[in-house]
């Protein structure tokens, strides 16, 4: 059973641009949340898509948007980079109803 | 949010037992408890959950408190695998049932074992 996977897994930006980010879930989960996680600090929800929906958000603003596609994998968008963006982004996935999140190994994002 | 209170750091030899401690003073009667481990350049790893009785897996026990207010997070046998940042987080009925599986991390707990 293939895992979560993200990609890339480095990516350096520059303050003003725009960058997308990529999951891939895990086979039979319908449900991927997306975490942004500064040096340091836990990882903070930025907002979840179940069935190709925004199914709830975290406090980001809306320079931080995301897609769902039918084959459930799902972008993460973040508009108008600043230098604050730079973290590990990570993507979760779960099969509906279950207790359980199955984290990628995250996308370091640097912003300059 | 139900908030959550852990040490920001332990220390364990390796194959002795760990005993991870979380204070969760406001937790509610619907929320659940997770455990969740992130070790180096991964992302977090699903460890355990329970609601009020003690829960085993094959990776790790959890035991509750009677009034809820506090849980432990135990570890039978350390290994240096098990070096991680250790995150005890409160999950709501409200979100189980809803969002489903909007988990809020704290710091954590940093586990050092030693060789």
């Amino acid at each position: 059973e293939t895992g979560v996977t993200q990609s890339p897994t480095h990516l350096i930006k520059t303050r003003g641009q725009q960058v997308t980010l990529r999951c891939s879930s895990q086979s039979g989960h319908n449900t991927v949340s997306w975490y942004q996680q500064a040096l340091g600090q836990g990882p903070q929800f930025i907002f979840q898509y179940y069935r190709e929906e925004e199914n709830g958000r975290g406090n980001f603003p809306p320079r931080f948007s995301g897609l769902q596609f039918p084959n459930y994998s799902s972008e993460l968008n973040v508009n108008a980079l600043e230098l604050d963006d730079s973290a590990l982004y990570l993507c979760a996935s779960s099969p509906r109803g279950s207790d359980e999140q199955y984290f990628g190994p995250g996308t370091r994002l640097t912003v300059t | 949010d139900a908030k959550t209170t852990q040490p920001n750091s332990m220390e364990s030899n390796e194959e002795e037992p760990v005993h991870l401690p979380c204070n969760h003073s406001t937790i509610s009667g619907t929320d659940y408890i997770h455990w969740y481990r992130q070790l180096p350049s991964q992302g977090p790893e699903y460890v355990i959950h329970g609601l009020t009785s003690n829960v085993n897996n094959r990776m790790a026990s959890l035991a509750i408190a009677e009034d809820r207010k506090s849980s432990t997070l135990i570890l039978h046998r350390a290994t240096l695998r098990d070096a991680a940042v250790y995150y005890c987080i409160l999950m709501s009925q409200r979100d189980r049932g809803s969002t489903l599986g909007r988990l809020y991390f704290g710091r954590g707990t940093q586990l050092t074992v030693w060789p």
